[in-house]
């Protein structure tokens, strides 16, 4: 099972939208609506941003949002916030009843 | 409240064994897939493995299969890895993680456990 493709790295601006993609195959982002996202601060566990493609925890602002299209997932932070740098995950469900995460993307604010 | 702990991480000569072990508490242990994540230092995170809550079902990635086995004892409120000929490729922090109830995706992860394969 191959890794989802991700940009290495994102950068923008406070105040600023960015955007992550995150590409696999019909086997896995395009087989189902189990795409989810994770922040990863250094030192500390992955916590989940956006799960289902496009539905957010209780407790995530509502300012990181996802999307999906064919076979290819996207995660939009709206309004850049210093606190918002850091590393990021997806991970989608598979059709051998596996899960595969992305390369992992790192988000620079400006 | 949901807590995860990893432990059983140490240096391992390739080739060989460890046990790492996820003790849960703050929810009902049996009702839960658990999930092996690791991840190398400095690079990205990797799925391993997982249980289903009644341990009738499991699953691995390519990269562990057949050396790795997932298990648990809803008794102890622990989900265990057992790896087996160990190799450098496996050096790695080893994360466990709940499945959300009823969802694909990791709701609670534990701090991690790190595993060294070297001679």
């Amino acid at each position: 099972q191959s890794a989802l493709t991700q940009p290495a790295s994102v950068s923008g601006s406070p105040g600023q939208s960015i955007t992550i993609s995150c590409t696999g195959t019909s086997s896995d982002v395009g087989a189902y609506n189990y795409v989810s996202w994770y922040q990863q601060h250094p030192g500390k566990a992955p916590k989940v941003m956006i799960y289902d493609v496009n539905n957010r925890p209780s407790g995530v602002s509502n300012r990181f949002s996802g999307s999906k299209s064919g076979n290819t997932a996207s995660l939009t932070i709206s309004g850049l916030q210093a606190e918002d740098e850091s590393d990021y995950y997806c991970i989608s469900y598979t059709t051998s009843s596996t899960y595969v995460f992305g390369t992992g993307t790192k988000v620079t604010v400006l | 409240e949901v807590h995860l702990v990893e432990s059983g991480g140490d240096l391992v000569q390739p080739g060989g064994s460890l046990r790492l072990s996820c003790g849960a508490s703050g929810f009902t242990f049996s009702s839960y897939w658990v999930h092996w994540v690791r991840q190398t230092p400095g690079k990205g995170l990797v799925w391993v493995a997982r249980i289903k809550g009644d341990e009738r079902s499991m699953n691995y990635a390519d990269s562990v299969k057949g050396r790795f086995t997932v298990s648990r004892d809803n008794a102890k409120n622990t989900v265990y890895l057992q790896m087996n000929s160990l190799r450098d490729e496996d050096t790695a922090v080893y994360y466990c993680a709940r499945g959300a109830y009823h969802l694909y995706y990791l709701d609670y992860w534990g701090q991690g456990t790190l595993v060294t394969v070297s001679s």
